[in-house]
């Protein structure tokens, strides 16, 4: 497996409660990305990064916002967190240079909202 | 509209059976596409990739422009090919951005 880790793997919240997940990467990939996986529509990026500071919106953005302070850690934070948003989230990252672009992807982390 | 479609949400096949997953897709641009595999308690795992024309594990998956589709074959399925399997569709070749079909988890029964 690519040296990539997710935390927590998985997490219990309630409703209206602010949620941040955690992805870390020791491959030093310019690229990453957070991913939902819901059956019915398989996985749907949210946000992903360029770069530290560059992010920019996936298709199903609204209600997440991220941040990349440092080239290893990419966070995803559900600022209120809601029942529609219980899924299991992906971390990926892909290197740049080497199209087409393989992503790599960590283990996962289940939330659930309750 | 950027779309990738998988119509089969299960296909169940017996041990030495040929193997089909379905791929369509809608995009404008010259596609650029992959197919992804989540075995039990594994991780995501790229599978194969259409620019590369390689077999993997007995997989093949062939891009047909025409009818849009990037079907995945195997002439011989083993239970151990059972997993979920993705189609992939690249949109952007600057930041690798990839759409995900809905999955089809593929049945091998001995």
């Amino acid at each position: 497996d690519a040296g990539i880790t997710q935390s927590p793997r998985h997490k219990v919240t309630e409703t209206g409660t602010p949620v941040t997940l955690r992805c870390h990467q020791t491959e030093n990939h310019r690229y990453m990305y957070w991913y939902r996986q819901d059956p019915g529509h398989g996985l749907r990026l949210i946000h992903y990064s360029y770069g530290v500071k560059d992010t920019d919106k996936g298709e199903v953005s609204d209600g997440y916002s991220v941040s990349r302070s440092k080239t290893e850690d990419f966070l995803l934070t559900l600022e209120s967190a809601t029942s529609s948003q219980t899924s299991v989230y992906f971390c990926a990252i892909s290197e740049a240079g080497q199209q087409p672009y393989e992503q790599y992807f960590g283990p996962g982390t289940r939330l659930t909202v309750t | 509209a950027q779309r990738v479609t998988q119509p089969e949400k299960l296909l169940s096949v017996f041990k030495g059976a040929p193997v089909e997953l379905k791929c369509n897709y809608s995009y404008s641009g010259s596609p650029e596409l992959f197919w992804y595999v989540q075995y039990s308690r594994q991780r995501l795992q790229l599978l194969l990739r259409h620019i590369s024309r390689e077999s993997i594990k007995g997989f093949t998956a062939d891009l047909n422009k025409g009818e849009t589709s990037f079907h995945l074959k195997k002439p011989f399925a083993q239970e151990e090919d059972s997993a979920m399997y993705y189609c992939a569709l690249e949109i952007s070749g600057n930041t690798g951005k990839l759409i995900f079909g809905q999955g089809t988890t593929l049945q091998v029964k001995p």
